[in-house]
């Protein structure tokens, strides 16, 4: 069972444009992470949410944690080709309870020059 | 950078042979994870320990069995590799951090292809 579903699955778009990846899920998560991983690596934290409604931003990356904690929104501003990779959720349903992570299935963006 | 290595970097074997997997970590960190990535699935869990000698099952532990007898070091091992077990592994620790979240730093992985 995928607890966390993640679209789109794939996104091709050109330098400069601007794109939202969707992390949902009917399960209620305490925290919320997101993770970038390049093609040979393994991947790498960007952000931890872990308050309802919560937004953080990482330079041109806006990541937002719903109201009821059950999903999660990447927004990037004016892509750039550095920004293309695997971009993976992954959420805890109780804090330190179960010590496990849930992944998505991640989402792939290709920035094109 | 969370002092993680991983060996072999990438390993070709035959079907029934047995491979042991090794994830080595250099910060005394107590939570160790193995992972396998596939596309289509992401990442799904295989084995995590949370101490030396102290692991526990995830979600695609068939087939694997893993062992922690410093805590610097956990192997992951397949008795008798399949074809299905083809698949990138990647070794994880967890940090504390801040807030006690589980945050997890990953190592390079380790590209297996069982013929």
């Amino acid at each position: 069972t995928q607890l966390l579903e993640q679209s789109p699955q794939f996104l091709s778009i050109q330098e400069g444009e601007n794109l939202t990846v969707y992390c949902n899920s009917s399960s209620v998560f305490s925290s919320l992470q997101w993770y970038r991983q390049e093609p040979g690596e393994g991947p790498v934290l960007l952000v931890t949410v872990v308050t309802g409604g919560e937004v953080k931003k990482l330079k041109r990356l806006t990541f937002q944690f719903g109201d009821a904690r059950k999903d999660s929104s990447l927004h990037i501003t004016a892509a750039q080709p550095g920004d293309t990779g695997l971009y993976l959720c992954a959420g805890e349903r109780s804090r330190g309870a179960t010590n496990k992570l849930i992944f998505g299935t991640g989402t792939l963006l290709a920035v094109q020059p | 950078d969370a002092g993680i290595t991983q060996s072999p970097r990438h390993k070709v074997t035959e079907t029934g042979t047995p491979v042991t997997l090794r994830c080595h970590q250099t910060e005394n960190h107590r939570y160790m994870y193995w992972y396998r990535q596939d596309p289509g699935h992401g990442l799904r869990l295989i084995h995590y320990s949370y101490g030396v000698k102290d692991t526990d099952k995830g979600e695609v532990s068939d087939g694997y069995s893993v062992s922690r007898s410093k805590t610097e070091d956990f192997l992951l091992t397949l008795e008798s590799a399949t074809s299905s077990q083809t698949s990138v592994y990647f070794c994880a620790i967890r940090d504390r951090g801040k807030g006690a979240y589980n945050e997890q730093f990953f190592g390079p992985g380790t590209r297996l292809t069982v013929l």
